[in-house]
């Protein structure tokens, strides 16, 4: 069955450094794969997709992530974290069987230190 | 720009109480979705919707139904809400194909 695994359920980092956000899927196509940012009482926002061709996906906001099929990982990464970026941000992949339903992993919390 | 709606930010009812939650979309999209989201499990899909009057179960669809009488609009009911139903609800459109889901800004349910 597909699935998606965030393993950090919190991240705290200082304004200004880098960061990492983990993500690794289980599904045995090549995946259709989403990143989502959720803000204190808001709904979730779209930050990037990853459909198929270059790897290194851009999104808003100055994120980016990186689709790595060996590591079946996508990754999500910024090299300088502001204050505005302290959300929950949640990995998705596309199901197969149409219909466009996804599978979230479970979140990680970014806190971000002045 | 997509706009989804939801009828209620913050919602607090009891227990056996029937629950009605409405979503609306105004970008003609084919199919919606219900989910809960609740701490550390993500989002889990309840219910969705590829067109008027269908429906398919989700994930956790025990103790839930789905109503879509339009195309804009897709309630989610609880027909007796009980206490482990208190949780943040989240509906979402999107267009058919492989495209991104939009989310409404979601309902916080209490049950008391």
């Amino acid at each position: 069955a597909q699935s998606v695994t965030q393993p950090d359920i919190h991240i705290t980092v200082s304004e200004g450094a880098s960061l990492e956000l983990r993500c690794n899927y289980s599904y045995g196509a090549t995946p259709y794969l989403f990143w989502y940012v959720q803000s204190p009482g808001q709904g979730l926002q779209l930050l990037l997709k990853y459909f198929s061709g270059d790897t290194l996906v851009q999104g808003i906001k100055g994120f980016e992530a990186e689709f790595k099929r060996s590591q079946s990982s996508f990754n999500l990464r910024k090299p300088s974290v502001h204050w505005s970026d302290a959300a929950e941000y949640f990995c998705a992949v596309v199901v197969s069987g149409g219909y466009n339903k996804l599978i979230f992993g479970a979140g990680t919390r970014l806190a971000v230190h002045p | 720009d997509v706009k989804v709606t939801q009828s209620s930010r913050y919602l607090v009812k009891r227990t056996g109480e029937k629950v009605f939650l409405e979503c609306v979309q105004d970008m003609d999209h084919e199919n919606m979705f219900w989910y809960r989201q609740d701490p550390g499990l993500g989002l889990r899909l309840i219910y969705f919707s590829y067109d008027v009057k269908m429906k398919e179960k989700g994930d956790i669809p025990e103790g839930y139904s789905v109503s879509r009488e339009k195309k804009e609009r897709f309630s989610l009911i609880l027909e007796s809400a009980s206490t482990n139903q208190t949780s943040m609800y989240l509906c979402a459109t999107v267009q058919g194909g492989y495209n991104e889901q939009f989310f409404g800004p979601g309902t916080r349910l209490t049950v008391l």
